[in-house]
């Protein structure tokens, strides 16, 4: 069955310092998403993007942040220069038009010392 | 600020029960609910979702709106171990809001 993935798996880095988290939706879906986790606490959507555009952000989601499709198949979250408070699990998805379905993948783990 | 609601719990109940699972929101606004189970350590999975007022059934689970309350609950029948987990509930009206979620533990 297919499935988003998600690399890497952990990111640690220094306050700062930029970060590139990587995501390959589901091969036919269109609409791409970025939601955050920090341990203990609730999903924090972050973005929405359809036909190479960003169709929604939060307020989370300021100038630091960046998203892209460099290519077909992969989907990039760019944090310019992180926060301790930007440490969280990281998850991207995807879902295809016809369906309400987002498919999330296993996340990245960003900690930032 | 938009808000989501859930009671944290734990809520515990015993294998075959019913388990009841609930969610306020804030924005009146709002057009389309969501039900997600969420494993410890994993990623979010949609069980559910709802537009329309009343009752939506999916197997064992069923979703409740009601838009004037400002309420969305899940039931889930027949519980088993495996449903063991974070129920988190999500409304969108342009952003996607999720609550904290209720932590379910079904008792064998």
């Amino acid at each position: 069955e297919p499935e988003v993935t998600q690399t890497p798996s952990h990111q640690v880095t220094q306050m700062g310092q930029e970060v590139i988290l990587r995501c390959v939706p589901i091969s036919n879906h269109l609409y791409f998403y970025w939601y955050r986790q920090i341990l203990g606490q609730k999903v924090e959507f972050l973005v929405s993007f359809y036909n190479n555009e960003i169709s929604e952000k939060s307020e989370i989601f300021d100038d630091q942040f960046s998203v892209e499709r460099p290519d077909g198949s992969n989907f990039t979250l760019k944090i310019r220069s992180t926060k301790l408070e930007d440490s969280a699990m990281y998850f991207c998805a995807s879902k295809d038009r016809t369906q309400e379905t987002q498919y999330f993948g296993p996340g990245t783990r960003l900690l930032v010392l | 600020q938009k808000e989501v609601e859930q009671n944290s719990g734990p809520l515990s109940v015993p294998e075959g029960a019913i388990a009841s699972l609930n969610c306020t929101y804030s924005d009146r606004g709002s057009q389309s609910f969501f039900w997600y189970r969420q494993y410890s350590g994993k990623s979010p999975e949609l069980i559910m979702f709802i537009y329309s007022n009343g009752d939506k059934e999916d197997g064992r689970f069923t979703a409740q709106l009601n838009k004037a309350s400002q309420y969305v609950s899940l039931l889930i029948r027949d519980s088993q171990p495996s449903d063991s987990a974070t129920y988190l509930c999500a409304v969108k009206r342009t952003l996607w809001v999720f609550g904290k979620g209720t932590r379910l533990s079904v008792i064998a």
